[in-house]
């Protein structure tokens, strides 16, 4: 599977959107995105994952480019609860899924 | 609630000893993981169980082992802990040809 680079931190201010960039330059044709998040020390939680084409759920959106070597979860009010830690991985077919060291994101007030 | 129970939820030991974590998944989900994550960093991706067969394997120590068995429950199994092994150890499962891994809330072990 293709590996991830995340930035290690970001912060983001309350009701404004936050955006988290992904870089997965190596990934493969049939590899799809997903991101997770932790919060503190609960399981970790599927947000949304993608293929090619730009996908929106009621939690998240996803924007990945067209050369599919980067992606940007997007948040689009961030609010205190979604301080966490996001991961972005790729992964191929239904193998396993490796989670890398992620963004901490922190929303402020 | 994700549907995996783990369990127990936390459990103190002692150093040498052995301990049994048990993950029930969601109801049908054929596949399992489990991961351990130690204070302060990710999620290592221990070993995955596929309908009660081996899929994958990670970064799992011989002392560790795992099975899942016919009503597709799972064990780790973890021998001869040393105070290394506290961690977090968080069970997941996922659906037949279902991208999403659902995580249970994990089991905390402390080895003292």
């Amino acid at each position: 599977d293709a590996k991830t680079t995340q930035p290690p931190s970001m912060d983001c201010a309350e009701g404004r959107a936050a955006n988290l960039p992904c870089n997965h330059s190596t990934i493969s044709g049939n590899e799809y995105v997903y991101w997770y998040r932790q919060i503190h020390s609960q399981g970790p939680q599927y947000i949304i994952h993608g293929l090619k084409n730009n996908e929106t759920n009621e939690m998240a959106s996803l924007i990945i480019t067209e050369d599919r070597k980067s992606s940007t979860l997007i948040l689009p009010h961030a609010t205190l609860r979604d301080t966490a830690v996001y991961y972005c991985i790729v992964r191929l077919g239904y193998n396993d899924m490796r989670f890398g060291a992620g963004t901490r994101l922190t929303v402020k007030p | 609630d994700s549907g995996v129970t783990q369990t127990p939820k936390h459990l103190i030991t002692a150093t040498g000893q052995r301990v049994t974590l048990r993950c029930s998944p969601r109801s049908g989900d054929l596949s399992v993981y489990w991961y351990q994550q130690s204070l302060d960093q990710g999620l290592q991706f221990l070993i995955q169980y596929y309908n009660g067969e081996e899929r994958a394997k990670g970064n799992i120590l011989e002392r560790f082992s795992a099975q899942q068995f016919p009503d597709l429950h799972s064990e780790l199994n973890l021998s001869s802990l040393e105070l290394g092994d506290s961690a977090l150890y968080f069970c997941a499962s996922s659906a037949e040809g279902g991208r999403e891994l659902f995580f249970g809330e994990g089991s905390r072990l402390t080895v003292l």
